[in-house]
């Protein structure tokens, strides 16, 4: 079955620094990768993805992702965070054929002054 | 910007009562879902809907749920008989290709008491 981890619950940063949000899938087949965020008490917003082509992705607000193939990997990162990043980051992969999401369990980012 | 819109934002009911969660897709979108979000939990599929059709249903959607899309706009979730464990936030979801990205609406919280 298809599964999605992200491992890191919790990242604490500081304001300014750098951060990578790890997400690893598990699927034999191609997939869809997305990373989504969600603000506290708001739905969830497209953050970047990745259907096909460069495996570098740039996304809104700064954040860009690597999709690589033979670690099974889609790592989210930003070289300098800002207070207002401070959410819920999910990454969500569909496999190909078939549309649902398949999310992780989210890694709460809060960035620190 | 189009967006999903869902109404109630947050609907209160009685174990066993029906409830219908409500959501107005982007107007060219072909792809509708539902997904639900249990407080701490991650995001989980409930079902999609294309060409006025379930094409996929998790184990979750069980009998007691049903989808429809009664007119050219809406489209709304059913729960039949909710039971404690229905308490949730339920997203309503749509994109205009399966493979593309899907637009979240803000989220119907749903307390079953």
């Amino acid at each position: 079955a298809q599964s999605v981890t992200q491992l890191d619950s919790q990242v604490p940063v500081f304001e300014e620094a750098p951060v990578e949000l790890r997400c690893n899938y598990s699927s034999s087949v191609s997939v869809y990768l997305f990373w989504y965020v969600q603000y506290p008490n708001q739905g969830l917003q497209l953050l970047l993805k990745y259907l096909s082509g460069s495996t570098l992705v740039k996304g809104i607000n700064g954040f860009e992702a690597e999709f690589n193939k033979s670690q099974t990997s889609f790592h989210l990162r930003k070289p300098s965070v800002h207070i207002s990043d401070t959410a819920e980051y999910f990454c969500a992969v569909a496999r190909s054929g078939t549309y649902k999401y398949i999310f992780g369990t989210g890694t709460r980012l809060k960035v620190l002054a | 910007e189009p967006e999903v819109t869902q109404t109630p934002s947050h609907q209160v009911t009685q174990m066993g009562q029906e409830v219908i969660l409500r959501c107005v897709p982007i107007s060219n979108h072909l792809y509708f879902y539902w997904y639900r979000q249990i407080l701490g939990q991650k995001v989980e599929f409930l079902v999609s809907f294309y060409n006025n059709e379930i094409s996929e249903k998790s184990e979750i959607f069980d009998d007691q749920f049903s989808v429809e899309r009664p007119d050219g706009s809406n489209f709304t979730l059913k729960i039949r008989s909710t039971k404690l464990e229905d308490s949730a936030m339920y997203f309503c979801a749509s994109s205009d290709r399966g493979f593309n990205e899907q637009f979240f609406g803000p989220g119907t919280r749903l307390t079953v008491l």
